[in-house]
């Protein structure tokens, strides 16, 4: 079965700055290059939050929350997606989830914690 | 405040029907684009449950039905189980935002 694994998750400080990433493993039919691929935020007992989608070729979108501060990216050597955080705010803390879309969110990683705080 | 409009809880004993409601606009639900529920349970990763308003995933049992009309979706749970206690998200595209959207939750007590 095809897994999406997070990683990077951390105590940083405001400010600060981190970088997620989401691999694929368990399958060499799933290409992070022919998904669209998202990142999905939950901070510590709130609902779910969109953040992030990397369509087709280098097309992305995000919440207006982050606009201007995170970057999503892909690596298709190495079948992974990324999520390049800046200028962190104590806001941004929660678990970020890595999700490939089909329409819906169909496929999930186990979340990494990010947590900002000084 | 959410874009889709959840109830905070539903409750119900076991072997009942409960439904959650999911409420939109005319950017989001009333545009057309489907809506999709995802089960939650404490300290777990989100699961998709319903897509495209009304479709259930492999795996998932037939007691979970999904239903849209105009700028509201609904999940149904019938033959309630206690292992069903979990929190439950509505998700959608919202056009104006150009953004995926979700519901606030409904955490369901059985």
């Amino acid at each position: 079965d095809v897994q999406l694994v997070e990683s990077g998750g951390t105590l940083v400080q405001p400010g600060g700055s981190l970088r997620l990433s989401c691999a694929v493993s368990g399958t060499s039919t799933f290409s992070v290059n022919g998904n669209y691929m998202s990142w999905v935020r939950q901070a510590p007992g709130k609902g779910l939050e969109w953040v992030s989608v990397l369509y087709s070729g280098d097309n992305a979108n995000y919440a207006e929350s982050v606009k201007g501060r995170f970057t999503i990216s892909r690596d298709i050597s190495k079948n992974s997606v990324y999520l390049e955080m800046n200028n962190l705010r104590v806001e941004d803390t929660a678990v970020y989830y890595c999700a490939r879309v089909e329409g819906s969110f169909d496929l999930w990683g186990q979340g990494t914690m990010v947590t900002v705080s000084s | 405040q959410s874009v889709l409009t959840q109830p905070p809880s539903v409750s119900g004993a076991p072997g009942q029907r409960v439904t959650i409601s999911c409420t939109g606009t005319s950017s989001n639900i009333g545009a057309g684009y489907g809506v999709h529920w995802y089960q939650q349970f404490p300290g777990g990763v989100p699961k998709l449950i319903i897509s495209g308003s009304t479709n259930r995933p492999s795996g998932v049992p037939d007691r979970f039905s999904g239903s849209k009309s105009g700028t509201s979706a609904s999940l149904a749970i019938t033959g309630l189980q206690a292992d069903d206690e979990a929190d439950y998200y509505c998700q959608s595209h919202d056009s104006s935002l150009n953004a995926y959207v979700f519901g606030g939750g409904t955490k369901v007590i059985v």
